[in-house]
């Protein structure tokens, strides 16, 4: 497989279930990104992770927990969720630094019952 | 706080014609500008990129030209075709170490065959 690849495309779930969001990224990039996109509103930064460390928590609330194992590899592990977190979560990648485009994988539809 | 803007929010126009997409920006110290291309239930793909000290990118049918002391970029795409229809999404990078990206609200275009 090529560019990134993210697992479930959707997912629904209630509000007390735990669940985790998969991101795999075939690049050889070193920085990974989770975002949010909710209707209507601009594509939200939640988390970036350089080298396989946090560099970036954009205020994001601890019901999201994010983990990188390795520069390939990102989730996003989800707990006692709200009706408002239901969004299009997205992943990307690209080489730290910046001046190179990022990535983007076809994103997970969350919805939370 | 950088703020990203695209006007207009959308665009429906006939097959053939040539058109512009505009985004502005708050704060012109940006690193980068980068406009993506997204389809419905689709991530984000990158169409161009434009460095702080470049004044336009180039790649087939389009063009994005940027003005960084005005805070303005446009995307033109020439020829327009059915399939150029989608979510047009702009984002700047700011400066120093951050490879943090902040996104307009996107413009829909369809494109009329």
């Amino acid at each position: 497989e090529t560019g990134v690849t993210q697992t479930p495309r959707h997912l629904v779930m209630g509000m007390t279930n735990k669940k985790s969001l998969k991101c795999e990224q075939h690049l050889g990039h070193n920085a990974m990104y989770w975002y949010k996109q909710s209707a209507k509103k601009p594509l939200e930064l939640m988390f970036v992770y350089n080298f396989k460390e946090q560099t970036e928590n954009n205020s994001v609330p601890s019901r999201f927990s994010p983990e990188c194992p390795n520069s390939s590899h990102l989730f996003l592990h989800l707990h006692t969720l709200q009706p408002e977190d239901s969004a299009l979560y997205l992943c990307a990648s690209s080489q730290v630094g910046g001046d190179q485009p990022q990535h983007f994988g076809d994103g997970t539809r969350l919805s939370i019952l | 706080k950088q703020e990203v803007t695209q006007i207009p929010a959308a665009l429906s126009v006939p097959e053939g014609e040539n058109l512009v997409l505009n985004c502005s920006f708050t704060d012109s110290a940006i690193y980068n500008l980068q406009w993506f291309r997204q389809d419905p239930g689709k991530g984000l793909t990158s169409l161009l990129l434009i460095q702080s000290s470049q004044r336009e990118q180039t790649s087939g049918r389009l063009n994005a030209s940027l003005d960084k002391s005005s805070g303005r970029s446009t995307l033109y795409i020439a020829a327009s075709q059915p399939g150029d229809s989608a979510t047009y999404l702009c984002a700047v990078r700011g400066g120093g170490a951050t490879n943090k990206l902040i996104f307009g609200t996107g413009t829909l275009l369809a494109v009329q065959p």
